[in-house]
């Protein structure tokens, strides 16, 4: 199954505070997609890119949330100030064949 | 409004008993089907998948059964083991040029008693 590789696991931060993952894709895959599943295991999409280009974003995204996938370096997604509300498990996921996408073990978020 | 519904949220069966987990639909246009298993403090990890154009899908203990005319389907676990306890989301995705984007339900909480 998938090697979609996320650190940290786990992640707290204070209100406000700068919150970054990272993920480093299925054998070097250039797309990517995070998302967001809540305490009530609701996922969210929040954006996708191919290889240095968003593709896809929700308005959330647009206004706090950043992502990037540099050469040679992990994807990345930041969330600028982080707010209560973020607390959730990050997933990274890349394609591997057909039309499904492959899950990193995700980045557990905790907002004090 | 929910465009993958499961209906059960959680379901407990006893060990050898098949579990039978099902998942339902909104849009037509959705063409491929994989349903993701998740422990806890993992993300979810693919199980089994089906297209549009079957109506079984078969994988050792794991059948999936899909209508498409009703909108639904069923993932069935066969001979269920108390390693099975776990979440299962049913998704769906639409091919387009944006890819493989994924819409899920919100899970069945399976327990399997031994």
């Amino acid at each position: 199954n998938s090697k979609v590789i996320q650190t940290p696991r786990y992640l707290v931060k204070g209100q406000g505070q700068k919150a970054k993952m990272r993920c480093i894709p299925e054998k070097g895959h250039p797309v990517v997609f995070w998302y967001q599943q809540n305490k009530n295991n609701e996922f969210k999409f929040l954006i996708n890119f191919q290889n240095q280009e968003v593709l896809q974003q929700i308005d959330m995204t647009e206004k706090r949330f950043s992502a990037e996938c540099p050469s040679n370096s992990p994807c990345s997604l930041e969330i600028q100030s982080s707010e209560a509300g973020d607390s959730a498990l990050y997933l990274c996921a890349s394609p591997g064949g057909a039309e499904t996408l492959y899950f990193g073990s995700g980045t557990r978020l905790t907002v004090l | 409004q929910q465009q993958v519904r499961q209906s059960s949220q959680s379901l407990t069966v006893w060990e050898g008993e098949t579990a039978i987990l099902n998942c339902s639909y909104e849009n037509s246009a959705f063409d491929y089907f994989p349903w993701y298993q998740q422990f806890p403090g993992e993300g979810p990890a693919l199980l089994i998948a089906i297209r549009s154009v079957s109506d079984k899908k078969e994988d050792g203990r794991f059948t999936i059964f899909f209508n498409k005319r009703e909108k639904n389907l069923s993932l069935h676990i066969k001979d269920s083991q108390p390693g099975d306890s776990a979440t299962y989301f049913c998704a769906a995705s639409v091919w387009g040029n944006m890819g493989y984007k994924l819409t899920f339900g919100t899970g069945t909480s399976l327990l399997v008693d031994p």
